[in-house]
């Protein structure tokens, strides 16, 4: 069965970096793209980017175009998203999610990130 | 980029209420929508694709409908496991947009 596994929580100062990791499982990892989504407390679902894990093509959200990198690692089936130069306002659960030819079918359990000096 | 507008943002039922949720595109999409379930805590679960499409395994008092700018996601007979927030996305371009959400509570 797919499986999408996320690294664990992460407490960051403002200014600093984070890396979340996205491992996965039950499928052939080169043939669907990752995206990830973000959700700050008590808000809705962000969508902040793609990357085929085929070809390491990336779309950005304007938003974090910038700020962001998103990579994958096919010998371990792992994603990865790095998000530099953090705020409060990047508080949230970072997701990681598949994208098939229907768009985003399975998701990770989620990673949350807070920033707090 | 395309705007998603999803109404009501929040609804109260009964169960076994038909619900409706409604959402929007700010241009044409075709069917390149899905549907998702989110309770608190957890992550979102998809239901819908393609506009119409059951996820296998969910049951089958969701539906889904609509093409191009309206699509409608359903609830025949609202059960208590269905309280919980739904979003829709979608997939026509990028960057891809979500709605805002709509939270189904209990009356």
């Amino acid at each position: 069965q797919v499986q999408l596994v996320q690294s664990g929580p992460e407490v960051k100062k403002p200014g600093a970096s984070v890396k979340v990791s996205c491992k996965a499982s039950g499928y052939i990892f080169s043939t669907h793209g990752i995206s990830w989504v973000r959700q700050a407390p008590g808000q809705g679902l962000e969508w902040m980017g793609w990357i085929s894990a085929y070809n390491g093509h990336t779309d950005y959200a304007q938003k974090f175009q910038g700020r962001v990198t998103m990579t994958t690692d096919t010998s371990t089936s792992t994603a990865y998203m790095e998000l530099r130069t953090l705020s409060s306002d990047d508080t949230a659960v970072y997701y990681c999610s598949r994208v098939g030819s229907w768009g985003v079918d399975y998701w990770g359990q989620g990673t949350l990130v807070t920033v707090s000096s | 980029d395309i705007q998603m507008t999803q109404s009501p943002s929040s609804l109260s039922a009964s169960v076994g209420d038909r619900v409706t949720i409604t959402c929007r595109a700010s241009q044409g999409i075709g069917s390149d929508l899905g549907w998702y379930q989110q309770k608190p805590g957890k992550a979102p679960k998809r239901l819908i694709y393609g506009a119409s499409t059951l996820q296998s395994g969910v049951p089958s008092r969701f539906s889904g409908s609509g093409s191009g700018t309206e699509f409608t996601l359903t609830i025949s007979s609202l059960q208590p496991e269905d309280f919980a927030t739904y979003y829709c996305l979608q997939h026509n371009s990028y960057p891809r947009t979500f709605g805002q959400g709509t939270k189904v509570e209990i009356k």
